[in-house]
């Protein structure tokens, strides 16, 4: 199994709404990213985990959360988020660096976010 | 210093043909270029990367070149195929880190 599934594959939500994306994967990869990608730019990373631990925060709004449960699985919660916030929200997961690194990331097909 | 510069920013190419994409970086950390493929719809899938210790490195129809003393790396795609047709994105980092700095994204439409 080769795949990085997300869920939901669209979602629609106001300004004060609540609400999850789910990422899971069943490769064995200890490092889990998160990425969001604008239309028509590249992907931009948001957090990573490694080992279940956040390593890295790229200075991203708190109305963003993310969380790793286990190996297996990341979650973004999202909080009152902004208008400018709609973007494809991009899971990856890869083997924990070591050299040589950054190994192959496996994205999954992402979630369409549009905040109204 | 952290920035790869992709060019062109579309590319159209008839079926058969070569394409090429190009990109340039200035940290020479940098130590790993990927290139990355993109359907609408999906999320980038690796393509092929090479490490500076190597010139040329070929895939299937897929040839990434790369200088190092230009600091440049180019994708070549031979005898494009309407299936080629996606968003093209080349990347670097280096050894020890987790982040990938990616270029702006060339699409290529391949006419049949």
């Amino acid at each position: 199994d080769t795949e990085v599934t997300q869920t939901p594959k669209h979602l629609v939500m106001g300004m004060t709404n609540k609400k999850s994306l789910k990422c899971e994967q069943h490769m064995g990869h200890r490092a889990m990213y998160w990425y969001k990608q604008k239309a028509k730019k590249p992907p931009e990373l948001m957090f990573v985990y490694s080992y279940e631990k956040l390593s890295i925060n790229e200075s991203v709004p708190s109305r963003f959360s993310p969380e790793c449960p286990n190996s297996s699985l990341l979650n973004l919660h999202l909080h009152a988020l902004q208008p400018e916030d709609s973007a494809l929200y991009l899971c990856a997961s890869s083997q924990v660096p070591s050299p040589p690194t950054n190994e192959k990331l496996f994205f999954g097909s992402g979630t369409q976010l549009s905040v109204l | 210093q952290q920035q790869v510069k992709q060019s062109p920013q579309s590319l159209i190419v008839q079926k058969g043909g070569i394409s090429i994409i190009n990109c340039a970086y200035e940290n020479t950390a940098f130590d790993y270029f990927p290139w990355y493929q993109q359907f609408p719809g999906k999320g980038p899938a690796l393509l092929i990367a090479i490490r500076p210790d190597v010139s040329e490195k070929k895939e299937g129809r897929f040839t990434i070149s790369f200088n190092k003393s230009a600091k440049q790396f180019s994708l070549h795609i031979m005898d494009s195929q309407p299936g080629d047709s996606a968003t093209y994105f080349c990347a670097a980092s280096m050894e020890y880190g987790n982040k990938l700095v990616f270029g702006a994204g060339t699409i290529l439409r391949v006419k049949s």
